[in-house]
């Protein structure tokens, strides 16, 4: 069975500080994919990043980069000099690679961001 | 215009009504998808339409029923509202029902739906 762990809950940090989120998932597939979403205050889903199981190379996005790591089964984000528009939730999310199961993400509990001036 | 739009944004109801939430993209996508997320912001998938046709249902009560009346629109009647089926409802949709080329397989979602039931 699949399953998606963020352990921190809730991470503050004071603007322009970095900040990790882990995500680690549990999968018996060779091959799959992994997700970041943003949910901001205003609720919406805010799609950030999809990695397939066979690109381990990290990837950076203006301030935003990510650490895959088969061997630790862990997919972290982080979020350099943070900004107060950071404050959100982010979900990790990890989705089977064949066929009909395409779409059926199981996500984390999420991780609440905030980020004070 | 909004990629994948949903109505209402919010619903207030009593037990025992039964409501629908209409969910509509315009971004030509063939799959269509129902998540719950709970009090505690967890996400969950309940239903998915590829092509009007259900491939996943995973086991919710039969009191939700989705419909997917064109590929476009993919609505969600609840029958018989329970106090735990107070939650937000999101709509997604994705451009196939697998990826490939250059797809990301990134699912679009609308901006929610509220339901609170009393």
């Amino acid at each position: 069975a699949q399953k998606v762990t963020q352990a921190q809950t809730e991470i503050s940090v004071v603007e322009k500080e970095d900040v990790t989120l882990d995500c680690v998932y549990e999968t018996r597939d060779t091959t799959y994919y992994l997700f970041w979403y943003k949910q901001p205050p205003s609720g919406e889903l805010v799609f950030l990043i999809r990695r397939n199981s066979f690109d381990e190379q990290n990837e950076i996005s203006g301030r935003y980069s990510w650490n895959f790591q088969k061997s630790t089964s862990s997919f972290n984000f982080t979020i350099t000099a943070s900004q107060v528009v950071d404050s959100a939730v982010y979900f990790c999310a990890l989705s089977e690679a064949y066929g009909d199961s395409w779409g059926k993400l199981q996500f984390g509990a999420g991780t609440q961001v905030v980020v004070t001036p | 215009d909004t990629a994948v739009s949903q109505t209402p944004k919010y619903l207030v109801t009593q037990m025992g009504n039964d409501k629908s939430i209409k969910c509509e993209q315009n971004l030509g996508h063939d799959t269509m998808y129902w998540y719950k997320q709970d009090s505690k912001k967890f996400l969950k998938i309940m239903f998915s339409y590829n092509n009007k046709e259900l491939i996943i249902n995973e086991t919710v009560p039969n009191r939700f029923s989705p419909k997917s009346p064109d590929k476009a629109h993919l609505n969600l009647h609840i029958n018989s509202l329970e106090l735990g089926d107070s939650a937000v409802y999101f709509c997604a949709s994705s451009q196939e029902a697998f990826p490939s080329g250059g797809n990301t397989g990134e699912l679009f979602f609308g901006e929610g739906s509220r339901l609170t039931v009393l």
